[in-house]
C-alpha cells in the first residue's frame, strides 16, 4: 500500500459546483497533513494545513479523520481559476521530518 | 525577503555527463528536500536532509548525490548513473512538523 493515496481524477466540473477530494495515508502515527495546490509546470504551494477539528478558510474546508486515516479537501463555488492539481501531504514519522506527497488529483472547472 | 531559490531554471546535460542543480534557503529551515516530477505525475523524494551534515535516501536514490554542508545549501548532482534524467527537479525546505516551501524548480533536459 503506497503511504499516500489520491484518485488521481481528473474532476471535470461546472463553475459553482462543490467537489470533495480524499486521501488516504497508511502510518497512523502521523501528525501533520497539508493540501498543496500545483498550478502547470510550476512548484506546489501551500493550500492550507489539515487540523484534527477541520479547518475552513473561504471556500475550502479540511477535514481530518484519524479513525479512517483520511483526509478531504472540499471546494465550494467552483472558480474557473481553481482548476489545478490538488496534492495531499503527509508526515508520516511524527517524530522527524519527512514529508511524502501523494501523486495529486487534478481539477478542471469548465464554463 | 525569505525564501528558497534553485538555479537554474533550466539546464540541459549531454549524455554521460554529471550536472548539479542548486539549492539555496534563507529560512532557517533545518529540513531540505529533493523530489523529482515527471510530466504527469507526482512529486517523488529523491534526498532529504533533516540537519547540516546527515542526509537520507527517499524512493528514488539511484543516480543522485546530495550534500548538506551548510544549513542554508543542499546541491543535488545527477550523476551519469541515472539512466533517464530529464525531469522537472524541486527543492523544498522546511522545519519540524510545518508545511514544506518551494523554489521554482529546474527543468533538466538530456540532449
Amino acid at each position: 500500500r503506497k503511504e499516500v493515496e489520491q484518485d488521481p481524477g481528473p474532476f471535470n466540473v461546472p463553475e459553482g459546483a462543490t467537489v470533495a477530494f480524499n486521501c488516504t495515508y497508511s502510518n497512523s502515527a502521523s501528525q501533520s497533513f497539508f493540501w498543496y495546490r500545483q498550478d502547470c509546470r510550476k512548484e506546489p504551494k501551500l493550500l492550507m494545513s489539515v487540523y484534527s477539528s477541520g479547518n475552513e478558510d473561504g471556500r475550502f474546508t479540511a477535514q481530518l479523520n484519524r479513525a479512517s486515516q483520511y483526509i478531504s479537501l472540499l471546494i465550494r463555488d467552483s472558480k474557473l481559476s481553481d482548476s489545478a492539481t490538488y496534492l495531499c501531504v503527509v508526515n508520516p514519522s511524527g517524530g522527524g521530518n519527512k514529508l511524502t506527497f501523494g501523486t495529486g488529483t487534478q481539477l478542471k472547472v469548465e464554463l | 525577503d525569505g525564501g528558497i531559490t534553485q538555479s537554474p531554471k533550466y539546464l540541459f546535460r549531454k549524455e554521460g555527463q554529471n550536472v548539479t542543480l542548486s539549492c539555496e534557503q534563507n529560512l532557517n529551515h533545518d529540513a531540505m528536500y529533493w523530489y523529482r516530477q515527471d510530466p504527469g505525475q507526482g512529486l517523488r523524494l529523491i534526498y532529504y536532509s533533516q540537519i547540516v551534515n546527515d542526509f537520507q535516501k527517499g524512493d528514488i536514490a539511484e543516480g543522485y548525490s546530495v550534500s548538506r554542508e551548510k544549513k542554508e545549501s543542499f546541491p543535488l548532482t545527477v550523476t551519469s548513473a541515472q539512466k533517464n534524467p530529464t525531469a522537472f527537479y524541486l527543492c523544498a525546505s522546511s522545519t519540524r512538523n510545518t508545511e514544506a516551501f518551494f523554489g521554482q524548480g529546474t527543468r533538466l533536459t538530456v540532449v
